[in-house]
């Protein structure tokens, strides 16, 4: 029972144009989400996340949003590079204190066509 | 970047063999993480510590063993190898809650 979902195994953009990458969760007890990534041969590599309390958060060219009624966050990249070409992994937790738990979908990946 | 090193980073070796994974980092992080991961599948946690003499088993059943005696070492052990434990090993740690996982390259382990 894959409680975050990641629907699209890929996903082919231009470079210069917008990429956006979707996440579901179904546990409504998540509060924090994370997107990572990972090129091949390395570890997945933090990219930005975003608390339960906000519904955007920008770090230059990446933006995530978070629609919590539909549960559904996105990862917008404006403009693509060759170089984001990587498999993005989208990630939740729930809770604090005691044990945390990092829950991962299993990832879409990203090519940016020059 | 995030300072964290598993070695070897790749390992093909026989069955019945015993096999230890190392992880280290040099954050000074107390939470550090293991974690198997098959293509295309997502990560399942398999080991966690929330510090040192701390381990406990993760979501997904593993034959696999931990320890923590210091903090900035995690070492993972495979008494026995076995062609099932063939997979991509991630070793991760982190600051605090709500703070993100910084990870190793892995381990991409064979077993014949």
């Amino acid at each position: 029972d894959q409680q975050v979902k990641q629907n699209s195994p890929s996903l082919s953009v231009q470079e210069g144009r917008i990429s956006i990458l979707n996440c579901d969760y179904t546990n409504s007890m998540f509060d924090y989400f994370l997107w990572y990534k990972k090129y091949p041969a390395e570890g997945p590599t933090f990219l930005i996340s975003i608390s339960s309390i906000k519904d955007k958060n920008e770090d230059g060219r990446f933006t995530v949003f978070l629609n919590k009624s539909a549960k559904h966050l996105s990862l917008h990249i404006v403009p693509s590079q060759p170089g984001d070409s990587a498999v993005y992994f989208c990630a939740a937790s729930a809770g604090s204190g005691g044990y945390q738990k990092v829950t991962f979908g299993i990832g879409t990946k990203l090519q940016v066509i020059p | 970047e995030a300072d964290i090193y598993q070695t070897p980073r790749y390992l093909v070796i026989g069955t019945g063999k015993k096999i230890t994974l190392e992880c280290s980092q040099t954050m000074g992080h107390d939470k550090m993480y293991w974690y198997q991961q098959d293509p295309g599948m997502e990560l399942h946690l398999i080991h966690y510590s929330y510090g040192v003499n701390s381990t406990e088993k993760g979501d997904l059943s593993s034959e696999s063993t931990v320890s923590r005696i210091r903090t900035e070492h995690f070492p993972l052990t495979l008494e026995s190898a076995r062609p099932s434990h063939t997979s991509q090993y991630l070793c991760a740690s982190r600051e605090g809650w709500n703070q993100p996982q910084h990870f190793g390259d892995g381990t991409r382990l064979s077993i014949l």
